[in-house]
């Protein structure tokens, strides 16, 4: 069975600094894997995902994770943090044979004025 | 851009109740799903909807659960007898072609069982 896990139940930055938020997977195949974002009171909302062909991925408010299948990761990054992306952050794998997703336990992101 | 909507926002209900919670996918969407989250803990699958019947459930589906769509817009999520244990967020999603691209998520019903 597929599993994710996030290290890091939760991440603090400065505004402007680096964002990093890691995410492990098991897999015994290639796996689909998706990064969403659920901000205060609001539902989830899909970064980024990976499917096939390249291995690092853009997603949506400067946000990127890149598929590294020798180290079983795909790690959320953003090179400037704002104030803005405090939220939870949640790594997904598709489970195998099915079409739901399984997710981490997630990562709070605060940003540090 | 198209949205999956959630009614209502929050729902409190008490213990051995009936509940329904409301979902409207996205239109052209063929794939149907519900997810809840327990307060402090992970996102966890309970039922996918496909062509008018379950195509997955999980575990938590159990038989106090069952969903519907009545009239071809709603897709509805039903606890027949509400535990303490049921309090949680529920996230209505639906997909055009299945899980691989990911799918659209509504906004949440949060579910107090008192």
């Amino acid at each position: 069975a597929q599993s994710v896990t996030q290290l890091g139940s939760h991440v603090s930055v400065s505004e402007g600094a680096l964002v990093l938020l890691r995410c492990n997977y098991s897999s015994s195949v290639p796996p689909y894997l998706f990064w969403y974002v659920q901000y205060p009171n609001q539902g989830l909302q899909l970064l980024l995902k990976y499917t096939t062909g390249a291995t690092l991925v853009k997603g949506i408010n400067g946000f990127e994770a890149e598929f590294k299948k020798s180290e079983t990761s795909f790690h959320l990054t953003k090179p400037s943090a704002h104030m803005s992306d405090a939220a939870e952050y949640f790594c997904a794998v598709i489970q195998t044979g099915a079409n739901n997703l399984f997710f981490g336990t997630g990562t709070r992101l605060t940003v540090i004025p | 851009e198209p949205e999956v909507t959630q009614t209502p926002s929050h729902q409190v209900t008490q213990m051995g109740q009936e509940v329904i919670l409301h979902c409207v996918p996205i239109s052209n969407h063929l794939y149907f799903y519900w997810y809840r989250q327990i307060l402090g803990q992970k996102v966890e699958f309970l039922v996918s909807f496909y062509n008018n019947e379950i195509s997955e459930k999980s575990e938590i589906f159990d038989d106090q659960f069952s969903v519907e769509r009545p009239d071809g817009s709603n897709f509805t999520l039903k606890i027949r007898s509400t535990k303490l244990e049921d309090s949680a967020m529920y996230f209505c999603a639906s997909s055009a072609t299945g899980v691989n691209y990911g799918y659209t998520f509504g906004s949440g019903t949060r579910l107090t069982v008192v």
